[in-house]
């Protein structure tokens, strides 16, 4: 059975970088989309970015100045940086499992979800 | 940048069957992937593939894609299927996109 299991900084302040991780339980690392999504209270879903395990990245054109995804594949973890926060992105953010078939691309595995709020 | 759209809310009474919308521009020239999420929970993916049913969700979950608009479909629906609904899709182009979600009542 597979888990995602995330953790990381849930109150920030104006200006710092936010940091999450997740880690993989169960199943291959590899042949998945690695994906931060994130939830702003009360609202829809936003796609952040995804990385797999060769180490290719795609980001969000909106956040792409401000966002890194990282993977550690001796550990099942991948990573979260997003700088220079601000109150808009307070949000809850999610790690998922991407599988992607020949013309299909879908989240079949999440995190438990982060609350992550921006705050001075 | 393409957009899909749904529904702010959905209403149905128990045992009958609730339609919610998801439109983009061909939408059925791509696949549709539906979740759902219950209030203070993880979303769960419920339909992929258009109309493909993960393991573990019920039979009363279907899905449809045509033109522009895919449809997820609750059969029987029970007072625990009450939860926000999320359409996505994907293409080359796009990346992923996230419809703004659905909040079925069922009353």
């Amino acid at each position: 059975q597979v888990q995602l299991q995330q953790w990381g900084a849930g109150l920030l302040k104006p200006s710092e970088t936010l940091s999450l991780t997740c880690a993989v339980y169960g199943g291959s690392f590899s042949s998945y989309y690695w994906t931060w999504i994130r939830q702003p209270p009360g609202k829809g879903l936003e796609w952040i970015g995804e990385i797999i395990q060769s180490g290719y990245t795609n980001y969000n054109p909106s956040l792409k100045s401000r966002v890194t995804i990282s993977l550690d594949t001796s550990k099942n973890q991948l990573s979260l940086k997003l700088t220079s926060v601000t109150a808009a992105d307070t949000a809850v953010f999610y790690c998922a499992r991407g599988v992607y078939g020949s013309s299909d691309y879908y989240y079949d595995y999440w995190g438990q979800g982060t609350l992550v709020t921006v705050s001075s | 940048s393409y957009e899909l759209t749904q529904p702010p809310s959905v209403s149905v009474s128990p045992g009958q069957t609730a339609g919610i919308t998801c439109s983009g521009h061909k939408l059925g020239d791509k696949y549709a992937s539906w979740y759902q999420q219950k209030p203070g929970q993880s979303p769960v993916l419920v339909i992929y593939e258009d109309n493909k049913r993960p393991s573990g969700i019920p039979e009363r979950f279907s899905g449809s894609n045509s033109g522009n608009t895919a449809t997820l479909s609750i059969s029987g629906t029970q007072a625990m299927d009450e939860a926000d609904y999320y359409c996505q899709a994907w293409d080359s182009s796009t990346a992923v996109v996230f419809g703004g979600g659905t909040k079925l009542t069922v009353l």
